[in-house]
């Protein structure tokens, strides 16, 4: 099992909802990444996150997007208003020594209708 | 655009053989190298990560590196039925280690 846990696994929301994807627990990592992952596509990097500030976004990472680690432990990612085109798999990643590579979560199933 | 490309597959080994996935990277500032397996359904599993050229071996994989040619390949000795996943080849650049990925290579192994 994956040393990240994230919550939900799936979560099915109605088009222009917001959804918040947790990442829990984390343990003491300066690093936090969030990647998703289009059905049939590749793993795409959304943002990162370093100690506890934005340290770079993708162009994916829009006005819509949110990241939090609201009480130094969990580690959000918020959607204000979900589009058809955000469904996707949402994955958390914790990193230190991101040279060599760091752990993702579980995942989170994202499904907008 | 920086990218990272790999032959989709399916790539169909039979159980006992060496199956041999290959990735180029265009980005010639690429430090870091990484193998990452994904079961369907399921998150990147690191596997082996490499930086120096050469080969870097760990149990029945190995990992090869070749700068100069942007390309890096992992080969899997004695392929099992449990190895048939989705490889996938990622690099990094700077400090921030974002991984960019390649779209990864299925792999099936045949009993």
């Amino acid at each position: 099992e994956p040393e990240v846990t994230q919550t939900p696994s799936h979560q099915v929301t109605q088009m222009g909802q917001e959804v918040i994807l947790r990442c829990v627990p984390i343990s003491n990592h300066l690093y936090f990444y969030w990647y998703r992952q289009i059905l049939g596509q590749k793993v795409e990097f959304l943002v990162s996150f370093y100690n506890n500030e934005i340290s770079e976004k993708s162009e994916i990472f829009d006005d819509q997007f949110s990241v939090e680690r609201p009480d130094g432990s969990n580690f959000t990612l918020k959607i204000r208003s979900t589009k058809l085109e955000d469904s996707a798999m949402y994955f958390c990643a914790r990193g230190g020594q991101g040279a060599y590579g760091y752990t993702f979560g579980s995942g989170t199933r994202l499904t907008v209708v | 655009q920086k990218e990272v490309e790999q032959n989709s597959g399916p790539l169909s080994v039979p159980e006992g053989a060496i199956a041999s996935l290959n990735c180029t990277y265009s980005d010639r500032g690429s430090q870091s190298f990484f193998w990452y397996r994904q079961y369907s359904g399921k998150s990147p599993e690191l596997i082996m990560f490499i930086y120096s050229n050469g080969d870097k071996e760990d149990g029945r994989f190995t990992a090869q590196l070749n700068k100069a040619s942007q390309y890096v390949s992992l080969l899997i000795r004695d392929s099992q039925p449990s190895d048939s996943a989705t490889y996938l080849c990622a690099v990094t650049r700077g400090s921030n280690y974002k991984l960019t990925f390649g779209k990864g290579t299925l792999l099936t192994v045949n009993p």
